[in-house]
């Protein structure tokens, strides 16, 4: 069974860093591109950030772009997301989805979601 | 970059009802489309991809059907379980969402 676990959220100060973890299990972690998504209260889903299978190559939304940065350890099964430069606008719900194949594909698998809340 | 628009933005039906969600997206993205359930709380939920195809496990009432630039989710005979928030996403060039369409009881 796939199952993927996020660990890592809380509140932070905004200007502050955070760094998010996707516990992978149930597939061989190193075939799949993995995705972040993130959600505010009460809002739609936001594509935030995407790797593919080897960590060779990343992905961001422009709102993200030069403070996000996606990173895996395949040989931990864990993907990462590392949030510097926070700010209230990055307050969300923040999901680890896995592609349902290696390149172009819809999310087929996603976690619980770990909840960021930036605020002073 | 590409936009997706739903429509409508929320939909008042009962049980047993036939449902109809549009999605447009602002360029052709041939087939490249995907819809997903969402209940409060809950992680979102993969129903259809590449348009069309059904997820496994998923009911057969859900259907999807289009491309290019119009896609319609289709659910035949609307279920209590079925009350829930609908998505569609793009990823023909990057992943880009619709803002949802909330099903909600007559």
């Amino acid at each position: 069974e796939v199952q993927l676990v996020e660990s890592g959220g809380g509140l932070v100060q905004p200007g502050g860093s955070l760094r998010l973890s996707c516990a992978a299990s149930g597939f061989t972690f190193s075939n799949y591109w993995m995705h972040w998504v993130r959600q505010a209260p009460g809002k739609g889903l936001v594509w935030v950030s995407r790797i593919n299978s080897d960590g060779s190559s990343t992905s961001n939304a422009d709102s993200v772009k030069g403070r996000f940065t996606i990173s895996r350890d395949n040989a931990k099964n864990t993907l990462y997301l590392q949030m510097n430069s926070l700010r209230a606008e990055d307050t969300a719900v923040y999901y680890c989805t896995r592609a349902s194949g290696s390149g172009w594909y819809a999310l087929g698998y996603w976690g619980q979601g770990t909840l960021v809340t930036v605020s002073s | 970059d590409i936009q997706m628009t739903q429509s409508p933005s929320t939909l008042s039906a009962s049980v047993g009802d036939r449902v109809t969600i549009t999605c447009r997206a602002s360029q052709s993205i041939s087939d490249w489309l995907a819809w997903y359930q969402q209940k409060p709380g809950k992680a979102p939920k993969l129903l259809i991809y590449k348009a069309s195809s059904l997820e496994s496990g998923v009911p057969s009432r859900f259907s999807g059907s289009g491309s290019g630039t119009e896609f319609t989710l289709t659910i035949s005979s609307l279920q209590p379980d079925d009350f829930a928030t609908y998505y569609c996403q793009q990823y023909n060039s990057y992943w880009t969402f619709g803002q949802g369409t909330k099903v909600e009881i007559k």
